[in-house]
């Protein structure tokens, strides 16, 4: 049963443009919500992250939302640059408090084009 | 600052040895996290130790696993009797005492292959 789906393997977009990397979740527990950035044989970096009680958090290039009702975020990186190639992860916590046991997607492999 | 630091990085075993990850987290953080990433995969989360205590090892397999978090030293992954199931990227990670920080960080990995 997977509780966090990202359900575009790759995605490939243009120098410039605007990447958009989806994930949608089923527990209504979740109540943080993570991105994470992972190159070939490297740790994930942490990119950015939202309560469950907001529905908008930005740093930069990178902005993510979260729609609880429909229980799905969105992650956009805006300009896309060839330095943000990399497989993306969407990370759910359960537990609350100091734990965090997070659940993640299989994670989208972004391609940015010079 | 370091970042969290594990080692080795890569690892190969035979069937039946025993393999040892070993997890140093960021200064000041006292929780642990270990992860593991089978091919193409997302990371599934295996435990959750503080110093001398397991919080949560609900992710861990029921035998040959086991982890630790002693008051003096790194953390560690203990894996007895390896088999090629085993084989795949092993990520710890730490973050800081409740209240302090709203993030997990990870360490590099450490990828073992048993042959």
């Amino acid at each position: 049963d997977q509780q966090v789906k990202q359900n575009s393997p790759s995605l490939s977009v243009q120098e410039g443009r605007i990447s958009i990397l989806n994930c949608d979740y089923t527990n209504s527990m979740f109540d943080y919500f993570l991105w994470y950035k992972k190159y070939p044989a490297e740790g994930p970096t942490f990119l950015i992250s939202i309560s469950s009680i907001k529905d908008k958090n930005e740093d930069g290039r990178f902005t993510v939302f979260l729609n609880k009702s429909a229980k799905h975020l969105s992650l956009h990186i805006v300009p896309s640059q060839p330095g943000d190639s990399a497989v993306y992860f969407c990370a759910a916590r359960s537990g609350g408090g100091s734990n965090y046991k997070l659940t993640f997607g299989k994670g989208t492999l972004l391609t940015v084009n010079p | 600052n370091a970042g969290v630091m594990q080692n080795p990085r890569h690892l190969v075993r035979r069937r039946g040895q025993e393999a040892r990850l070993r997890c140093s987290p960021m200064k000041g953080h006292s929780h642990v996290y270990w992860y593991r990433q089978l091919p193409e995969e997302g990371l599934k989360f295996m435990v959750y130790l503080q110093k001398e205590n397991i919080i949560d090892e609900s992710g861990m397999p029921k035998e040959r696993f086991s982890a630790e978090f002693p008051k003096e030293g790194p953390s560690i992954l203990r894996i007895q009797q390896v088999v090629r199931g085993d084989s795949a990227a092993y990520f710890c990670a730490s973050s800081p005492p409740a209240g302090s920080g709203n993030t997990i960080y990870f360490g590099e990995g450490s990828w073992l292959t048993v042959v």
